[in-house]
């Protein structure tokens, strides 16, 4: 069965600070890989995702996660935090069961900057 | 900007009531997803739909919850009885599958307040 965890249930930065959200998964097969934000009161959005086409996924709002195998990780990354990117990430790996798309999600880190 | 949308945003209702939120997945897409986001449980995928079929709905209580699709452009998630503890926020995400990279549209959600 797969999963994720995310290391940290609330992790803060200051602004311009490098921004690490942790995550590791447990997959029995290949796993397909994503990074969703949430915004106060909205809905999740897709920040990027690993299609094993490369192993650096750039996504929006400047944000890259790395896959790597040998430690089951897909770690989220920002160089430079904004107060804008103050929101819930969420971490999810999909694969094929049941003959449909099952999606795992993690259980969230919320990310504070500090001004 | 094609979005799922969803209605109620907001719902309070007292212990006991019929409640029924509804979702309009994004035109074109033939995948609905439910999901339950609690403070505690994190997101819980209640059901999903593909061409309007249910495909799994495992992870919903059996007894006071259901989820229908009439048509392609309306999925319908009903409780009844309401109880105190299926206060959560309730989102519907679509998606086109193609294989195990496709991407969910979440939309705004269903906050459920049962007194």
């Amino acid at each position: 069965a797969q999963s994720v965890t995310q290391l940290g249930s609330h992790v803060s930065v200051s602004e311009g600070a490098l921004v690490l959200l942790r995550c590791n998964y447990s997959s029995s097969v290949p796993p397909y890989l994503f990074w969703y934000v949430q915004y106060p009161n909205q809905g999740l959005q897709l920040l990027l995702k690993y299609t094993s086409a490369a192993t650096l996924v750039k996504g929006i709002n400047g944000f890259e996660a790395e896959f790597k195998k040998s430690e089951t990780s897909f770690h989220l990354t920002k160089p430079s935090a904004h107060m804008s990117d103050a929101a819930e990430y969420f971490c999810a790996v999909s694969e094929i069961a049941g003959g449909y798309q099952k999606v795992t999600f993690g259980i969230g880190t919320k990310l504070q900057v500090i001004p | 900007d094609a979005r799922v949308t969803q209605t109620p945003r907001h719902k309070v209702t007292e212990m006991g009531q019929e409640v029924t939120m509804r979702c309009q997945p994004i035109l074109g897409h033939n995948t609905v997803f439910w999901y339950r986001q609690t403070m505690m449980q994190g997101l819980e995928l209640l059901a999903y739909f593909r061409n309007r079929a249910p495909l799994d709905d495992s992870g919903m209580p059996k007894d006071r919850f259901s989820a229908e699709m009439p048509d392609a452009t309306l999925a319908t998630l009903k409780i009844q009885p309401s109880e105190p503890r299926d206060s959560a926020v309730y989102f519907c995400a679509s998606g086109l599958v193609l294989g195990s990279t496709d991407t969910q549209y979440f939309g705004p959600g269903t906050r459920l307040t049962v007194l």
